[in-house]
């Protein structure tokens, strides 16, 4: 079975400092990996997403996320957030051996201060 | 182009009445997923149609939710005799999906079932 752990389920940043939220994934075959954000009241809006290749990913808004196999980690980077990167953050796997269903983490807020 | 639209945003009902909840994908999506969201949690997989592929239902949480597709277009989420606990937002994605890719699923606003 594939499973996500998102270990926060708050992240404290001051505006214009890095802002990391993290993920970590188990799946019995390769992973598919996906960030999402979600807005008060609104549904999820896609990131970005890890498939093959380069182990970085760079997706919307300056996000960007780090696949590191080892590890088995997928964490969401920017290097200065906004007070407007304040959301809900979701990571996600795909099980490449185990259908198209996504599995997603409990989510990380994450709350910018000015 | 529209994104996934979902109907109604909000719906509030009695215990044991039924409800029909509904999706319309982007246009040209071959796949489609519907979702539950509980309060303060993560998205649970309930259902997922691909194609003329007989549906993924092992997310389904009882016999009593049950979800129909009709071609590569709208879809309803039907649950019978709603307890409170179905209490939740139901989100729909769809997906193009081609053999051998991994497309993004894309997913609409929700509908947000409150069971009384």
């Amino acid at each position: 079975a594939q499973s996500v752990a998102q270990p926060e389920d708050q992240v404290n940043v001051a505006e214009g400092n890095p802002l990391t939220v993290k993920c970590t994934y188990s799946v019995s075959g390769n992973p598919y990996l996906f960030w999402y954000v979600q807005y008060p009241n609104r549904g999820l809006q896609f990131l970005l997403k890890y498939i093959t290749g380069d182990n970085l990913v760079k997706g919307s808004y300056g996000f960007e996320a780090e696949f590191n196999k080892s590890q088995t980690s997928f964490h969401l980077k920017k290097p200065s957030a906004l007070v407007s990167d304040s959301a809900l953050y979701f990571c996600a796997v795909r099980d490449r051996a185990a259908g198209n269903k996504l599995t997603f983490g409990g989510g990380t807020r994450v709350l910018v201060k000015p | 182009g529209a994104g996934v639209s979902q109907s109604p945003s909000n719906k509030v009902t009695e215990k044991g009445k039924d409800v029909e909840l509904r999706c319309d994908p982007i246009s040209g999506h071959t796949a489609l997923y519907w979702y539950r969201q509980r309060l303060g949690q993560g998205l649970e997989f309930l259902i997922y149609f691909q194609g003329n592929s007989a549906p993924d239902k092992s997310g389904l949480p009882s016999d009593r939710f049950s979800a129909e597709r009709t071609g590569e277009s709208v879809s309803t989420l039907t649950i019978q005799r709603t307890q409170q606990e179905d209490s939740a937002v139901y989100l729909c994605a769809s997906s193009h999906e081609a053999s051998g890719s991994t497309d993004t699923q894309y997913f609409g606003p929700g509908t947000r079932l409150t069971v009384l």
